[in-house]
């Protein structure tokens, strides 16, 4: 596509509820990241993706996070048991090579309720 | 490992004045940089970066930013603010693994 698209771009989960965001990355875009934005604050990163290597997982926050991204192309990531301070936009951005920097999808706002 | 300070939670400035967002960053090796901003609701879009070459970079929307080694800065700025620059612009250096952002400063230009 043109362009990352990310999807839902808003969810409101209760408390203890999984929920699974989506990023379709650019086509032919090897690399791809998840961030998190809090409120009012800068981007956090959480998991990186390149080509069939194994995924970079050092800065997701706890064990109830994960994400995978499949044939090298469209990710989820998956938080289970929500808690009210996963509430945040999640971006994902994807790129063809480091020195290119990301193009950022718009981002899923997750606030749990 | 890298990091990157924005000093500066909020820049106010006139309509048609010079603006300037300040970044400086820690990286060992030779730095790759970057300056994203951001609007209201919208992910983060591309303004320019630094790989090699001449320290002064041009951008989108008229902005630059100019990269100086020896203070490990890479500061944005714009001849002529416009009202419609206001936004939250985030300074990265590209680390290992994935870029690292600044903490974000607020750009607002009043009319």
């Amino acid at each position: 596509g043109a362009g990352v698209s990310q999807s839902p771009s808003n969810k409101v989960t209760e408390k203890g509820k999984d929920v699974e965001l989506r990023c379709d990355p650019i086509s032919g875009h090897t690399a791809l990241y998840w961030y998190r934005q809090s409120l009012g604050q800068g981007l956090e990163f959480l998991i990186y993706f390149q080509g069939n290597s194994a995924p970079d997982k050092s800065g997701l926050p706890s064990d109830r996070f994960s994400a995978e991204r499949t044939g090298g192309s469209v990710s989820t990531l998956t938080i289970q048991r929500t808690q009210q301070e996963d509430s945040a936009v999640y971006l994902c951005a994807s790129s063809p090579q480091r020195i290119y920097g990301y193009t950022f999808g718009s981002g899923t706002r997750l606030t749990v309720v | 490992a890298q990091s990157v300070a924005q000093p500066e939670d909020q820049v106010n400035v006139a309509e048609g004045n010079p603006l300037t967002v300040k970044c400086t960053y820690s990286v060992s090796g030779n730095p790759y940089l970057f300056w994203y901003v951001q609007y209201p609701n919208r992910g983060l879009q591309f303004l320019l970066k630094y790989i090699t070459g001449d320290n002064l970079v041009k951008g989108s929307y008229g902005f630059e930013a100019e990269f100086n080694k020896s203070q490990t800065s890479f500061h944005l700025k714009k001849p002529s603010a416009l009202v419609s620059d206001s936004a939250l612009y985030f300074c990265a250096v590209m680390g290992r693994r994935a870029l690292t952002f600044g903490s974000g400063t607020r750009l607002q230009v009043q009319p």
